[in-house]
């Protein structure tokens, strides 16, 4: 039983854009909340991780935990044609199956 | 490149055949997790290892069976393979055993004919 859950997509949007990805969690329990970035079956790259509730920035990312909801999301700012990839979000030892995100110059 | 290594690159095997697939974990590092990536399936967890000890386990078949070793790299063998064991195999190492900082490496392809 997966333990985290999310949409595959595709997503495709313009360069520039701000891209939304979301998950969410089954178990409470969970603290620690990852997302990896991964090119055509290379191997996952981790961008962030945060610990508990709340934000992380780091550049364009921005990583937001809601635990009331246990929800997980990645928002991208100004999207660039090199941020499509498959982005994966992850708890310890458990990864949702990706979604596909297209930036279409 | 995330300093984590796995060899070999490639595997071209056939059904009912055993195989070993090698990691180096990043420098200083003491968990190894290794995860099967197929299409249909996504990334699955199979097995961590931390300082040589077994610290969790997933979804893994009993034809599997992992290992860590002094120097902490880590070997997965796969046994009585079959064509659905055909998969992507990586491996990611971190510092500690919670897991919430993996580094992966690039992979083995296992391809089962």
């Amino acid at each position: 039983q997966k333990e985290v859950e999310q949409d595959p997509g595709p997503l495709s949007v313009p360069e520039g854009a701000i891209v939304s990805l979301n998950c969410t969690y089954s178990n409470s329990a969970f603290q620690y909340f990852m997302w990896y970035r991964q090119y055509s079956r290379k191997g996952p790259e981790l961008l962030m991780y945060t610990y508990s509730s709340g934000n992380k920035e780091d550049g364009r990312f921005t990583a937001q935990v809601d635990k009331s909801s246990k929800y997980i999301s990645l928002f991208i700012r100004d999207s660039q044609p090199s941020d499509s990839a498959t982005y994966l979000c992850a708890t310890p030892r458990d990864f949702g199956t990706g979604t596909s995100l297209t930036v279409i110059p | 490149d995330s300093g984590v290594t796995q060899t070999p690159k490639h595997l071209i095997t056939a059904t009912g055949q055993r195989v070993t697939l090698r990691c180096s974990p990043r420098s200083g590092d003491l968990s190894v997790y290794w995860y099967q990536q197929s299409l249909d399936q996504g990334l699955q967890f199979l097995i961590q290892y931390y300082n040589g000890e077994e610290r969790a386990k997933g979804n893994i078949l009993e034809r599997f069976s992992a290992q860590q070793f002094p120097d902490l790299h880590s070997e997965l063998n796969l046994s009585s393979l079959e064509l659905g064991d055909s998969a992507l195999y990586f491996c990611a190492s971190s510092v500690g055993g919670q897991g919430y900082e993996q580094y992966f490496g690039p992979g083995t392809r296992l391809t089962v004919t």
